[in-house]
């Protein structure tokens, strides 16, 4: 069956470390891959966009890695800050259906200062 | 630009009631979907349309209805209320001409069904 994982607990880091969430799937060929974050009451926001063909893409802090052999991408936010602490989902866009994405559960991420 | 907004923000109903919640958007966007968000369940998809006067099913439609009738506007109807639809909505739309744009989400409207 299908499936995208991310970590279902939360995830708490030290103010200034790096953070590292992950998103893993199963009998999916995505196309691109997205990363948003959520904060309470508010939809999610687009952060970055990582195609089939690349390996990493970097906006400011934050990271992104796709390794489509191991079906796998992480999200990486350095200097993490308290204002960080959000809950953070992945999302794909299917190989010739990018009318349709599918999203992970999410992984809610606490900075702590 | 407002981006995409939704009406109302939060709703209380009774089972067997009906509502419709309205989503517009004013980016010109072609495509336009409705989630609900259930913790635990994350973001699923109930319905979506790839332009004005289309609409097709996504993953749990059962109990909704929708409507696309301007390209502005996308309409999610429950005729017949559960408490199994209590849940948070969201809708989203995003451009066709860059098929790899992201899709811009609207604030929610939080429905109870008692």
């Amino acid at each position: 069956s299908q499936k995208i994982e991310q970590n279902s607990e939360a995830l708490n880091i030290q103010e200034g470390k790096t953070a590292t969430l992950t998103c893993n799937y199963t009998n999916y060929s995505p196309a691109y891959l997205q990363w948003y974050r959520q904060d309470p009451g508010r939809g999610p926001v687009f952060l970055l966009l990582i195609r089939e063909n690349e390996k990493e893409k970097r906006k400011e802090r934050l990271k992104v890695t796709f390794d489509t052999t191991l079906k796998q991408s992480l999200f990486h936010i350095t200097a993490s800050q308290p204002a960080d602490s959000a809950t953070y989902l992945c999302a794909l866009a299917l190989m010739n259906r990018d009318d349709k994405i599918i999203f992970g559960k999410g992984t809610r991420l606490h900075i702590l200062p | 630009n407002a981006g995409v907004t939704q009406t109302p923000k939060f709703r209380v109903l009774k089972t067997g009631q009906s509502m419709t919640l309205l989503c517009a958007q004013d980016m010109n966007h072609e495509y336009m979907y409705w989630y609900r968000q259930d913790p635990g369940m994350g973001l699923r998809l109930i319905h979506y349309s790839v332009g004005e006067g289309t609409t097709a099913k996504g993953e749990v439609p059962d109990g909704y209805n929708v409507s696309r009738l301007k390209k502005q506007n996308f309409l999610l109807g429950l005729e017949s209320a559960a408490p199994s639809q209590t849940s948070v909505y969201f809708c989203a739309s995003r451009d066709r001409t860059q098929p790899m744009e992201t899709q811009y989400f609207g604030p929610g409207t939080r429905l109870l069904v008692l």
